[in-house]
């Protein structure tokens, strides 16, 4: 089945910093890539859907400087949370559809964003 | 906006019984229709998707899609304490060459008590 890869799985920095989040599709290309957001006990929210070879789009109320988005390949989507602060703490998912296959939405394993 | 509502429990089964998940959903329009499982700090991982009216069936889970009421359900049958987690509902518009996000609900929370 589809495979996405996501990296890392945990990361803690210090509030101001930026971090880099990498999602890979391992056996397919996935020229569009989603990117959510989870709160704890909350439900996963789209922050921005990724196009290999275009500007991202986002949704309402996230900030597009804030939140980098770089789709450059067919296999590679990256997040860069850019002067993190410890309200974007959180775990951050990225998903991507194998359109020739059968398997619905294929999520990576997330990344767990701790900023202090 | 396309809303998805569900019960955000927690529902509690006994073990070997059938765990009934609902999800209603606000565009009329909308075509697929998924099922996720999630473990507390997991990533989701998906049980069934459905996209025609009645019944699927994948092992101990059916799906059960009802457009006109615009209503979709996840039964589990023989519940393990394994199945415990949270279940969200997700849904999407027609299919287009893979650019259409997942809308999610906020989840059902499961627990099968041994």
């Amino acid at each position: 089945g589809a495979v996405v890869s996501q990296h890392p799985s945990r990361v803690i920095c210090k509030s101001g910093t930026s971090v880099k989040i990498e999602c890979r599709s391992l056996d397919f290309q996935a020229t569009t890539m989603f990117w959510y957001r989870q709160f704890p006990k909350q439900s996963l929210m789209l922050m921005a859907t990724s196009n290999e070879g275009s500007k991202a789009t986002y949704e309402q109320g996230v900030e597009k400087d804030k939140f980098l988005i770089n789709h450059a390949s067919l296999t590679l989507s990256t997040l860069t949370v850019t002067s993190a602060h410890p309200e974007d703490s959180s775990f951050y998912i990225c998903s991507a559809r194998d359109g020739q296959g059968d398997y619905g939405y294929t999520f990576g394993s997330g990344t767990r964003l701790t900023v202090v | 906006q396309k809303e998805v509502e569900q019960n955000s429990g927690p529902l509690s089964v006994p073990e070997g019984a059938i765990a009934s998940l609902n999800c209603t959903y606000s565009d009329r329009g909308s075509q697929s229709f998924f099922w996720y499982r999630q473990y507390s700090g997991k990533s989701p991982e998906l049980i069934m998707f459905i996209y025609s009216n009645g019944d699927k069936e994948d092992g101990r889970f059916t799906a059960q899609l009802n457009k006109a009421s615009q209503y979709v359900s996840l039964l589990i049958r023989d519940s393990q304490p394994s199945d415990s987690a949270t279940y969200l509902c997700a849904v999407t518009a027609p299919f287009k060459g893979g650019n259409t996000p997942l809308v999610f609900g906020k989840g059902t929370r499961l627990s099968v008590i041994a």
